[in-house]
C-alpha cells in the first residue's frame, strides 16, 4: 500500500514554455501533498505544501507564481512549471500523506530545460 | 530555524562490516525520525523510522536509535552488502504546523565487494 505516482518520469522542454508534473496517491487519499525539488548531490529541499481544495503555501524564495500547483482531489496535485529556463532543470519530486507525519514519496519527474 | 545536520558526507565500508550514519536536529518539537534510500535517479524509499516516545527500532539489518536529550538519531546498518550502497537521508518532523520534513544533507554509502 501507500503508492506515490508521478506523470511523467522524465520531460525535455525549451526555454519560456510551460511544463506540468502529475502527483497522484494511488490506493489512499492524501489530505496532504508535498512538492520538493533536488539538485544533483543535494538534498531535498520543500518547495511547498498543498491540501486538498486550498491554496499551497510555499517555502521562503520559491516563487509561487513560476511554481503553480493545484491540489484539485485527495487523490491528485500538479506542479506547472511556468515560463522554465534552464536553471529550473532539476528533479522534482512529490510526496503524500493521509496520516500525521508520514510520507510516502513518487519516483520523481527528471525536468530538463534547454 | 530548523536545521537536520547529517554526518558524514561519504562512508566507504567493506561488505560485512557494519555502517553508521548520524544527524542531530535543532527543533525540540521535533517527534518523528524518517531514514530513507535513495538510489541514482528514483525516488526516496523509506527504510526505517522512529517516533520520539521510543528509543530504538530495529528491522532485520537495520537499527535506528534516538537520543532526544542530545537531540540525535542514528542509523545502523549491519551485514552490509553492495546492494546496499546508495544515498540515506534522515528527517526529522514536528507534529506541529504541517508536518513538514526537514531533510539532512545525505550520506553516500559505498559498500565494496
Amino acid at each position: 500500500g501507500a503508492v506515490v505516482s508521478q506523470h511523467p518520469s522524465w520531460v525535455i522542454c525549451k526555454s519560456g514554455t510551460s511544463v506540468k508534473i502529475e502527483c497522484r496517491s494511488l490506493d489512499f487519499q492524501a489530505t496532504t501533498m508535498f512538492w520538493y525539488r533536488q539538485f544533483p548531490k543535494q538534498s531535498l529541499m520543500l518547495m511547498a505544501t498543498s491540501n486538498e481544495g486550498s491554496k499551497a503555501t510555499y517555502e521562503q524564495g520559491v516563487e509561487k507564481d513560476k511554481f503553480l500547483i493545484n491540489h484539485a482531489s485527495l487523490t491528485l496535485s500538479t506542479l506547472t512549471v511556468t515560463s522554465a529556463h534552464p536553471e529550473d532543470s532539476s528533479f522534482y519530486i512529490c510526496s503524500a500523506s493521509s496520516w500525521p507525519n508520514e510520507q510516502f514519496f513518487g519516483p520523481g519527474t527528471r525536468l530538463t530545460v534547454l | 530555524g530548523e536545521n537536520v545536520e547529517q554526518h558524514p558526507s561519504t562512508l566507504s565500508v567493506q561488505e560485512g562490516d557494519s555502517a553508521v550514519i548520524k544527524c542531530t536536529y535543532s527543533d525540540s518539537a521535533s517527534n518523528y525520525f524518517p531514514w530513507y534510500k535513495q538510489e541514482l535517479g528514483k525516488g526516496p524509499q523509506l527504510i526505517i523510522d522512529i517516533r520520539s516516545n521510543v528509543g530504538e527500532k530495529k528491522d532485520q539489518r537495520i537499527a535506528v536509535t534516538l537520543n532526544k536529550t542530545a537531540k540525535h538519531f542514528s542509523l545502523h546498518i549491519t551485514e552490509t552488502q553492495p546492494e546496499d550502497s546508495a544515498v540515506y537521508f534522515c528527517a526529522a518532523s514536528s507534529s506541529s504546523g504541517t508536518y513538514k520534513y526537514i531533510f539532512g544533507t545525505g550520506t553516500r554509502l559505498k559498500v565494496l565487494a
